[in-house]
């Protein structure tokens, strides 16, 4: 069974609109990380923010915040004000427990941002 | 700049060639990681050392085969290559085991042609 997944094949937002990447997880370990990634075309991973099973608030690391419902098993990226530049392949993935180093990707959301 | 240093950028090959993917970092991260790749799909890992040592092996064929010098630095040996294992690799580091909330950080990765 899959573990994480990103339905959202491509998406495309307006300049200085939000936009919403959709992630849902599978799991029974009840210690997890959620973990969202960038991809520009040059090809870097680029870590953008992080989810704890434990966390009590939603994540937010400048204009991404992440809409975690834990309950519903959804950890959906929100990008605020989107530029030009945010134009890129977007993950989400997921480590099961303190001790596993494997990370579990989506098929990834393909953003382009319209001037 | 990614503090994961990858090299070469590029790589062309001929399928008898033999040639190293180097991965360096210098944020006392204990674990490192190899991913490969292919265009438009989620990185797929295929080794991890934890403390210099080989912990997993993700049943990678032996004409890949990566080694560890010291805790900031990873090599991949590539030996009679197949053209189905041109895509791009990419090197990650994160801290050690039980640290389940820092996440992997990834170098810009080798885009690995195979002749």
């Amino acid at each position: 069974a899959q573990k994480i997944t990103q339905t959202q094949p491509g998406m495309f937002v307006q300049e200085k609109e939000a936009v919403t990447l959709d992630c849902t997880y599978d799991t029974s370990d009840p210690s997890y990380g959620l973990f969202w990634y960038k991809q520009p075309s040059s090809g870097e991973m680029i870590f953008l923010i992080y989810q704890g099973s434990y966390d009590q608030q939603n994540a937010t690391e400048g204009r991404y915040s992440l809409n975690f419902q834990k309950a519903r098993k959804s950890a959906n990226l929100v990008i605020s004000a989107s530029q030009l530049g945010d134009s890129a392949m977007y993950f989400c993935a997921m480590r099961e427990g303190p001790n596993d180093y494997k990370l579990s990707f989506g098929a990834g959301t393909t953003v382009t941002v319209r001037a | 700049d990614t503090e994961v240093t990858q090299t070469p950028k590029h790589l062309v090959m001929g399928m008898t060639n033999k040639k190293s993917l180097k991965c360096e970092q210098h944020m006392g991260h204990r674990a490192m990681y190899w991913y490969k790749q292919k265009a438009k799909k989620p990185p797929e890992l295929m080794f991890v050392y934890s403390y210099e040592k080989l912990s997993i092996n993700e049943s990678v064929p032996s004409r890949f085969s990566p080694e560890c010098p010291n805790s900031s630095l990873l090599n991949l040996h590539l030996h009679a290559l197949q053209p189905e294992d041109s895509a791009l690799y990419l090197c990650a580091s994160s801290q050690g085991q039980g640290v389940y909330n820092q996440p992997q950080h990834f170098g810009d990765g080798t885009r690995l042609s195979i002749l």
